[in-house]
C-alpha cells in the first residue's frame, strides 16, 4: 500500500487556466503539508494543515489554497495559473501539532511535475 | 530563515567519506536529514533533538550542536547508494517552524 499518495503525476497546462492536485496518506498522521520544488531544488514549504490549524507561508500567492475534505486528504487549488508556478510539487505528511509532538519526520508523496506553458 | 547547507555539492569516490553541514540563523529545538535520489521524492534519514548528540543510520550518522545551531552528516565509506540531493530541515525553538535546507548534491563514482 502506497503511504502517500498524489494525483496526477504529471500535469500540462496553460496560463490561466485553474488546476488541482490530489493527495491522500494511510498513514493516519494528524498533519500534511505542501511543498513546492523549483528548478534549483529548493524545497520551500507552503502549507501545513491539521484539523485544527492551516498555517500558510507567507511568501504563497493566494492563488495556491489547500483543501482538505477529511483527516487523510489534502488537496491544492490553484487558480490562474502562471508561468512560474512550474515547478515540482510534493504533499507530505506526518504526526505533528495535533497530537502534541513537536518531532515531526515527514513522509513524501511521489510528487507531482507541473508545467505551465 | 532557511538553513543553509555546505558544501553545495561533493563529488566522492566509493568508500570515501563525506560531511555535510547545516546551519541555522535561528534557536533549533530539532535538526532532520533526508535524502533525496533524483527524479524521486525525498526520504526521511533521521532526527536530532538534543545538543551534541548523536545518531546513526548504517554508515550513516550526525551530530547536533544546539549552541551553535548547526548540525552535520557523516557519510563514511560511501557507496553508489548514496547518491543524491541530501537536506537538513530544522524546528525552530519557539514557533514551530520548519524549514528544508539548501540541499547538497552528493556523487558517489566507482
Amino acid at each position: 500500500d502506497t503511504a502517500v499518495s498524489q494525483t496526477p503525476k504529471y500535469l500540462v497546462t496553460q496560463m490561466g487556466n485553474d488546476k488541482s492536485i490530489k493527495c491522500e496518506q494511510n498513514l493516519g498522521h494528524d498533519t500534511m503539508y505542501w511543498y513546492k520544488q523549483d528548478s534549483k531544488k529548493f524545497l520551500k514549504i507552503m502549507f501545513s494543515y491539521n484539523n485544527k490549524e492551516l498555517i500558510i507561508n507567507e511568501t504563497v500567492p493566494n492563488r495556491f489554497s489547500p483543501k482538505s475534505p477529511d483527516k487523510a486528504h489534502l488537496n491544492l487549488h490553484i487558480n490562474s495559473l502562471e508561468l512560474g508556478d512550474s515547478a515540482v510539487y510534493f504533499c507530505a505528511s506526518s504526526q505533528g501539532l495535533a497530537s502534541g509532538r513537536r518531532t515531526r519526520e515527514q513522509y513524501f508523496g511521489p510528487g507531482t511535475r507541473l508545467t505551465v506553458t | 530563515q532557511q538553513p543553509v547547507q555546505s558544501p553545495q555539492a561533493v563529488i566522492l569516490r566509493e568508500g570515501e567519506d563525506a560531511v555535510i553541514n547545516c546551519s541555522s540563523s535561528k534557536a533549533l529545538y530539532s535538526v532532520h536529514w533526508y535524502r533525496q535520489k533524483h527524479g524521486e521524492a525525498p526520504v526521511f534519514l533521521m532526527i536530532l533533538l538534543k545538543g551534541g548528540e548523536q545518531k546513526g543510520h548504517e554508515k550513516i550518522s550526525a551530530s547536533f550542536n544546539e549552541k551553535k545551531q548547526q548540525s552535520s552528516l557523516y557519510l563514511t565509506a560511501s557507496q553508489l547508494s548514496y547518491s543524491g540531493t541530501y537536506f537538513c530541515g530544522t524546528e525552530t525553538l519557539t514557533g514551530n517552524q520548519f524549514y528544508f535546507g539548501t540541499g547538497t548534491s552528493l556523487t558517489v563514482i566507482p
